[in-house]
Protein backbone atom coordinates (compact mmCIF):
# COMPACT_ATOMS: atom_id res chain seq x y z
CA UNK A 1 0.00 0.00 0.00
CA UNK A 2 2.86 2.53 -0.24
CA UNK A 3 0.91 4.87 -3.16
CA UNK A 4 2.66 7.85 -3.34
CA UNK A 5 6.62 8.23 -1.70
CA UNK A 6 8.13 11.16 -0.72
CA UNK A 7 11.88 11.84 0.27
CA UNK A 8 13.29 13.14 2.20
CA UNK A 9 10.71 14.14 5.34
CA UNK A 10 12.69 16.98 6.67
CA UNK A 11 15.84 18.68 5.06
CA UNK A 12 17.78 22.47 5.78
CA UNK A 13 19.40 23.82 3.09
CA UNK A 14 21.65 26.94 2.59
CA UNK A 15 21.06 29.71 0.50
CA UNK A 16 22.31 28.51 -3.05
CA UNK A 17 22.98 25.02 -2.07
CA UNK A 18 20.66 22.69 -4.39
CA UNK A 19 18.70 19.64 -3.95
CA UNK A 20 16.37 17.40 -5.74
CA UNK A 21 12.75 16.32 -4.28
CA UNK A 22 12.13 12.67 -4.62
CA UNK A 23 8.83 11.43 -5.35
CA UNK A 24 7.15 7.85 -7.00
CA UNK A 25 3.95 6.55 -7.02
CA UNK A 26 2.63 2.69 -7.71
CA UNK A 27 -0.56 3.08 -8.69
CA UNK A 28 0.43 3.53 -12.36
CA UNK A 29 -1.05 6.93 -12.64
CA UNK A 30 -1.00 9.39 -15.43
CA UNK A 31 -0.94 12.52 -13.85
CA UNK A 32 1.79 13.83 -10.87
CA UNK A 33 1.92 17.22 -9.54
CA UNK A 34 3.63 18.92 -7.33
CA UNK A 35 2.48 21.40 -4.60
CA UNK A 36 3.57 23.90 -2.20
CA UNK A 37 2.03 24.53 1.58
CA UNK A 38 3.20 27.80 2.93
CA UNK A 39 1.13 29.17 6.29
CA UNK A 40 -1.97 30.61 5.85
CA UNK A 41 -1.60 30.54 1.70
CA UNK A 42 -3.31 27.30 0.95
CA UNK A 43 -0.94 24.93 -1.45
CA UNK A 44 0.28 26.62 -5.00
CA UNK A 45 0.73 24.09 -7.90
CA UNK A 46 4.62 24.21 -8.97
CA UNK A 47 4.66 21.77 -11.77
CA UNK A 48 2.26 18.93 -12.89
CA UNK A 49 2.82 16.51 -15.62
CA UNK A 50 0.19 14.43 -17.68
CA UNK A 51 2.52 11.38 -18.60
CA UNK A 52 6.37 10.61 -19.20
CA UNK A 53 7.86 12.86 -20.93
CA UNK A 54 5.60 15.77 -20.33
CA UNK A 55 5.77 18.62 -17.81
CA UNK A 56 4.10 21.88 -17.60
CA UNK A 57 4.56 25.09 -15.22
CA UNK A 58 1.82 25.95 -12.34
CA UNK A 59 1.13 29.23 -10.41
CA UNK A 60 4.54 28.99 -8.64
CA UNK A 61 7.38 27.38 -11.39
CA UNK A 62 9.98 30.05 -10.72
CA UNK A 63 13.16 28.15 -8.99
CA UNK A 64 12.55 24.63 -9.90
CA UNK A 65 12.93 22.20 -12.65
CA UNK A 66 10.79 18.89 -13.02
CA UNK A 67 11.03 15.85 -15.14
CA UNK A 68 9.02 12.55 -15.59
CA UNK A 69 11.60 10.05 -17.07
CA UNK A 70 9.34 7.42 -16.61
CA UNK A 71 5.58 7.06 -14.97
CA UNK A 72 6.81 6.36 -11.40
CA UNK A 73 9.03 9.16 -10.91
CA UNK A 74 8.29 12.89 -10.93
CA UNK A 75 11.22 14.78 -8.83
CA UNK A 76 11.24 17.95 -8.69
CA UNK A 77 14.87 19.91 -8.59
CA UNK A 78 15.89 23.36 -6.49
CA UNK A 79 18.57 25.22 -8.26
CA UNK A 80 20.49 27.94 -5.78
CA UNK A 81 17.79 27.90 -3.04
CA UNK A 82 16.72 30.96 -1.33
CA UNK A 83 14.75 31.72 1.38
CA UNK A 84 11.42 32.32 -0.27
CA UNK A 85 11.41 28.32 -0.89
CA UNK A 86 11.14 27.49 2.83
CA UNK A 87 8.16 25.44 2.08
CA UNK A 88 6.12 22.16 2.44
CA UNK A 89 6.44 20.06 -0.56
CA UNK A 90 3.82 17.98 -1.33
CA UNK A 91 3.74 15.14 -4.10
CA UNK A 92 0.63 14.28 -5.36
CA UNK A 93 -0.73 11.59 -8.71
CA UNK A 94 -4.19 11.11 -10.39
CA UNK A 95 -5.46 8.57 -12.86
CA UNK A 96 -7.20 9.05 -15.83
CA UNK A 97 -10.54 8.78 -15.69
CA UNK A 98 -10.52 10.16 -11.90
CA UNK A 99 -8.22 12.65 -12.38
CA UNK A 100 -9.35 15.36 -9.74
CA UNK A 101 -9.16 12.63 -6.85
CA UNK A 102 -5.43 13.75 -5.87
CA UNK A 103 -3.50 10.84 -4.06
CA UNK A 104 -1.31 12.86 -1.77
CA UNK A 105 2.60 11.80 -0.17
CA UNK A 106 3.07 12.81 3.08
CA UNK A 107 4.93 16.14 2.57
CA UNK A 108 9.14 17.18 2.62
CA UNK A 109 9.42 20.16 5.22
CA UNK A 110 12.52 22.60 3.75
CA UNK A 111 14.28 25.35 5.38
CA UNK A 112 16.57 27.07 3.48
CA UNK A 113 18.99 29.52 5.60
CA UNK B 1 -8.66 33.77 -12.41
CA UNK B 2 -10.63 31.00 -10.16
CA UNK B 3 -10.46 31.16 -6.22
CA UNK B 4 -11.26 29.39 -3.06
CA UNK B 5 -12.20 31.51 -0.11
CA UNK B 6 -12.19 29.73 3.59
CA UNK B 7 -13.24 30.41 6.90
CA UNK B 8 -9.95 30.83 9.02
CA UNK B 9 -9.01 28.74 11.99
CA UNK B 10 -8.66 27.45 14.13
CA UNK B 11 -11.75 26.16 14.60
CA UNK B 12 -12.20 24.13 18.11
CA UNK B 13 -15.07 22.25 19.23
CA UNK B 14 -15.90 19.66 21.79
CA UNK B 15 -16.74 16.27 20.86
CA UNK B 16 -20.33 16.00 19.64
CA UNK B 17 -21.16 19.54 18.96
CA UNK B 18 -22.36 20.50 15.01
CA UNK B 19 -19.07 21.58 12.75
CA UNK B 20 -19.56 24.13 9.53
CA UNK B 21 -17.08 25.12 7.90
CA UNK B 22 -17.47 27.97 5.28
CA UNK B 23 -16.35 27.92 1.58
CA UNK B 24 -17.09 29.86 -1.19
CA UNK B 25 -15.76 30.20 -4.76
CA UNK B 26 -15.30 32.06 -8.05
CA UNK B 27 -14.70 30.28 -11.39
CA UNK B 28 -16.17 30.41 -14.79
CA UNK B 29 -18.56 27.58 -16.49
CA UNK B 30 -18.87 25.12 -14.31
CA UNK B 31 -16.35 23.56 -11.66
CA UNK B 32 -16.58 20.77 -9.80
CA UNK B 33 -15.62 21.14 -5.76
CA UNK B 34 -14.10 19.00 -3.41
CA UNK B 35 -13.24 18.87 0.56
CA UNK B 36 -9.96 17.43 1.03
CA UNK B 37 -8.93 16.51 4.85
CA UNK B 38 -5.17 16.78 6.11
CA UNK B 39 -4.74 14.20 9.34
CA UNK B 40 -1.63 15.04 11.31
CA UNK B 41 1.86 14.45 9.61
CA UNK B 42 -0.15 12.88 6.27
CA UNK B 43 -0.88 14.15 2.94
CA UNK B 44 -3.80 15.38 1.94
CA UNK B 45 -6.66 13.01 1.14
CA UNK B 46 -10.23 13.54 -1.00
CA UNK B 47 -12.68 13.66 1.92
CA UNK B 48 -16.56 14.25 -0.60
CA UNK B 49 -16.89 16.18 -3.54
CA UNK B 50 -20.06 17.55 -6.22
CA UNK B 51 -19.81 17.99 -9.35
CA UNK B 52 -22.70 20.09 -10.22
CA UNK B 53 -25.20 22.17 -9.12
CA UNK B 54 -27.98 21.00 -6.35
CA UNK B 55 -25.31 18.15 -5.66
CA UNK B 56 -24.70 16.66 -2.17
CA UNK B 57 -21.38 14.77 -1.07
CA UNK B 58 -20.85 12.51 1.36
CA UNK B 59 -18.51 10.63 3.65
CA UNK B 60 -17.47 9.57 7.13
CA UNK B 61 -20.58 11.67 8.30
CA UNK B 62 -19.57 14.91 6.41
CA UNK B 63 -21.26 16.27 4.11
CA UNK B 64 -21.55 19.04 1.72
CA UNK B 65 -23.99 20.75 -0.88
CA UNK B 66 -23.12 22.12 -4.30
CA UNK B 67 -24.94 26.03 -4.17
CA UNK B 68 -24.67 28.00 -7.07
CA UNK B 69 -26.69 30.38 -6.89
CA UNK B 70 -24.64 31.52 -3.07
CA UNK B 71 -20.92 29.53 -4.75
CA UNK B 72 -20.89 28.22 -1.84
CA UNK B 73 -19.80 24.25 -0.78
CA UNK B 74 -19.82 24.22 3.05
CA UNK B 75 -18.95 21.62 4.98
CA UNK B 76 -21.04 20.17 7.72
CA UNK B 77 -20.87 17.59 10.41
CA UNK B 78 -23.51 16.76 13.12
CA UNK B 79 -21.57 15.22 15.64
CA UNK B 80 -17.50 15.58 16.03
CA UNK B 81 -14.96 12.89 17.00
CA UNK B 82 -11.84 13.74 18.53
CA UNK B 83 -11.01 11.57 15.76
CA UNK B 84 -11.95 14.41 13.10
CA UNK B 85 -9.22 16.86 14.13
CA UNK B 86 -7.42 18.04 11.46
CA UNK B 87 -6.92 20.56 8.72
CA UNK B 88 -9.61 20.58 5.86
CA UNK B 89 -9.20 22.16 2.37
CA UNK B 90 -12.17 23.25 0.15
CA UNK B 91 -10.95 23.25 -3.36
CA UNK B 92 -12.30 23.41 -7.28
CA UNK B 93 -11.73 21.95 -10.54
CA UNK B 94 -12.54 24.06 -13.59
CA UNK B 95 -15.28 23.49 -15.45
CA UNK B 96 -14.22 21.37 -18.94
CA UNK B 97 -12.64 18.30 -17.21
CA UNK B 98 -9.35 19.96 -16.02
CA UNK B 99 -6.78 18.88 -14.07
CA UNK B 100 -5.34 21.49 -12.14
CA UNK B 101 -7.32 21.82 -8.62
CA UNK B 102 -7.49 25.12 -7.09
CA UNK B 103 -7.06 24.82 -2.91
CA UNK B 104 -7.92 26.76 -0.33
CA UNK B 105 -6.02 28.32 2.62
CA UNK B 106 -6.90 25.35 5.17
CA UNK B 107 -8.95 25.40 7.97
CA UNK B 108 -7.46 23.62 11.12
CA UNK B 109 -10.31 21.61 13.13
CA UNK B 110 -9.07 20.86 16.82
CA UNK B 111 -12.40 18.66 18.88
CA UNK B 112 -11.77 18.41 22.46
CA UNK B 113 -13.31 15.78 25.20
Amino acid sequence: NAGVTQTPKFRILKIGQSMTLQCTQDMNHNYMYWYRQDPGMGLKLIYYSVGAGITDKGEVPNGYNVSRSTTEDFPLRLELAAPSQTSVYFCASSGVGNHEKLFFGSGTQLSVL
Amino acid sequence: GDSVTQMEGPVTLSEEAFLTINCTYTATGYPSLFWYVQYPGEGLQLLLKATKADDKGSNKGFEATYRKETTSFHLEKGSVQVSDSAVYFCALSPGGGGNKLTFGTGTQLKVEL
